[in-house]
């Protein structure tokens, strides 16, 4: 069955400092792969997702992940965080090939400090 | 479209009560998920239906809880009787293909004291 590791259950970055949120996946053919973010007392919502061609996915806030199947992983990135990013991401993967649900992993909380 | 309508957002209720959340899914949408959040468990799949029929019921904890999607428009998450361990946020989500992406309800604040 398909698992969704997030390494880091809190991530502490400086405003205007560059973060990476890590995520791994076991491998499986074929993917489609996702990252929520949960601000806080809401729901999720989708940030970006992967589906089939370029391996680098952007979100419309400055956040972008980037697909490497020969690392299992799908990490989040974003150059220079706002206080406003503040939240839970949640990493997400289905198995594309098998038509599967959506496994979640179990989130990284990311502090932003003034 | 307005998304997924959970309601209430917030509920409060004593031991041994009935407690009864409701969703409503995105229109045209064939698949619909509850999912509770803790801070110990974090995110966990309960149960999911697709096209109102009950696929996946691995994850509802014990019989104390049901769920019921009687048409496309509308389904119940029932705890009877509620016990302060059920406190947690239950979100419902629904989406077009059960692999394609999710749309979440804003959640249902649980807390049974």
């Amino acid at each position: 069955a398909q698992s969704v590791t997030q390494l880091d259950s809190q991530v502490p970055v400086f405003e205007e400092a560059p973060v990476e949120l890590r995520c791994n996946y076991s491998s499986s053919v074929s993917v489609y792969l996702f990252w929520y973010v949960q601000y806080p007392n809401q729901g999720l919502q989708l940030l970006l997702k992967y589906l089939s061609g370029s391996t680098l996915v952007e979100s419309i806030n400055g956040f972008e992940a980037e697909f490497n199947k020969s690392q299992t992983s799908f990490h989040l990135r974003k150059p220079s965080v706002h206080i406003s990013d503040t939240a839970e991401y949640f990493c997400a993967v289905s198995d594309r090939g098998r038509d599967d649900k959506i496994i979640f992993g179990k989130g990284t909380r990311l502090h932003i400090l003034p | 479209d307005a998304g997924v309508i959970q309601s209430p957002r917030h509920e409060v209720t004593e031991m041994g009560q009935e407690v009864t959340l409701r969703c409503k899914p995105i229109s045209g949408h064939d698949y619909l998920f509850w999912y509770r959040q803790t801070m110990m468990r974090g995110l966990e799949l309960l149960i999911y239906f697709n096209n109102n029929v009950p696929i996946d019921d691995s994850g509802m904890p014990e019989d104390r809880f049901s769920a019921k999607m009687p048409n496309a428009s509308f389904s119940t998450l029932k705890i009877q009787p509620s016990e302060p361990r059920d406190s947690a946020v239950y979100f419902c989500a629904s989406s077009f293909t059960l692999g394609y992406g999710y749309t979440f309800g804003s959640g249902t604040r649980l807390t049974v004291v």
